[in-house]
């Protein structure tokens, strides 16, 4: 596609309840990135993934923090039994090769957890 | 790990005013990246500028790797230029940002 693309674009949810959330990268681009940023914070790092796999997951902040990319496209983070706390804008970036290109937004997933 | 530091962490201006943002790294890094957050949320990608000097309309970047630092200058301020301004680098495979400059431009 022309740019990153994330759905949902606003996402309420119970407490407890589990989210899906989707990002679909620039065609082409092999590094994928979840970023967490809370309200009037700065950008949190959850994850990156070089092609499928992902190398380093210690930004993720709890074990109910998963996350996959199948096909080297489309990544799904998953939060199981929402929190609160959990409440955030998740944002996805994707580059053509990590580290060394320039990295695209999408326009985040706003997720509200009441 | 590496740190990424911006200044000022605010800054008000009148319309038409020019500034300076900076941001200093304390390792040597990848690439370095400008961003522009703007009041929904959204990430724009204003230069990607490891090295050297970039111009785009009212905005330039200049960074000087072996001295640490990036430089962001806005000239001729517009409303639309309020947000905030993010810059990060690339570490151990991460994008590591700085707390940002939030700039606000008055009418």
């Amino acid at each position: 596609g022309a740019g990153v693309s994330q759905s949902p674009s606003n996402k309420v949810t119970e407490k407890g309840k589990d989210v899906e959330l989707r990002c679909d990268p620039i065609s082409g681009h092999t590094a994928l990135y979840w970023y967490r940023q809370s309200l009037g914070q700065g950008l949190e790092f959850l994850i990156y993934f070089q092609g499928n796999s992902a190398p380093d997951k210690s930004g993720l902040p709890s074990d109910r923090f998963s996350a996959e990319r199948t096909g080297g496209s489309v990544s799904t983070l998953t939060i199981q039994r929402t929190q609160q706390e959990d409440s955030a804008v998740y944002l996805c970036a994707s580059s053509f090769v990590q580290g060394f290109t320039e990295a695209f937004f999408g326009q985040g997933t706003r997720l509200t957890v009441v | 790990g590496i740190q990424v530091e911006q200044s000022p962490p605010d800054l008000i201006l009148q319309e038409g005013a020019n500034s300076t943002l900076r941001c200093n790294f304390s390792d040597s890094v990848n690439n370095l990246q400008w961003f522009h957050q703007n009041p929904w949320g959204q990430l724009i990608n204003l230069f990607y500028i490891p090295s050297g000097t970039k111009q785009n309309g009212r905005l330039s970047a200049t960074t000087v790797a072996t001295e640490r630092y990036s430089l962001l200058y806005i000239s001729s301020s517009q409303t639309t230029d309020s947000g905030v301004y993010f810059c990060a680098v690339v570490r151990d495979d991460k994008i590591i940002f700085g707390k940002g400059t939030r700039l606000h431009i008055l009418p």
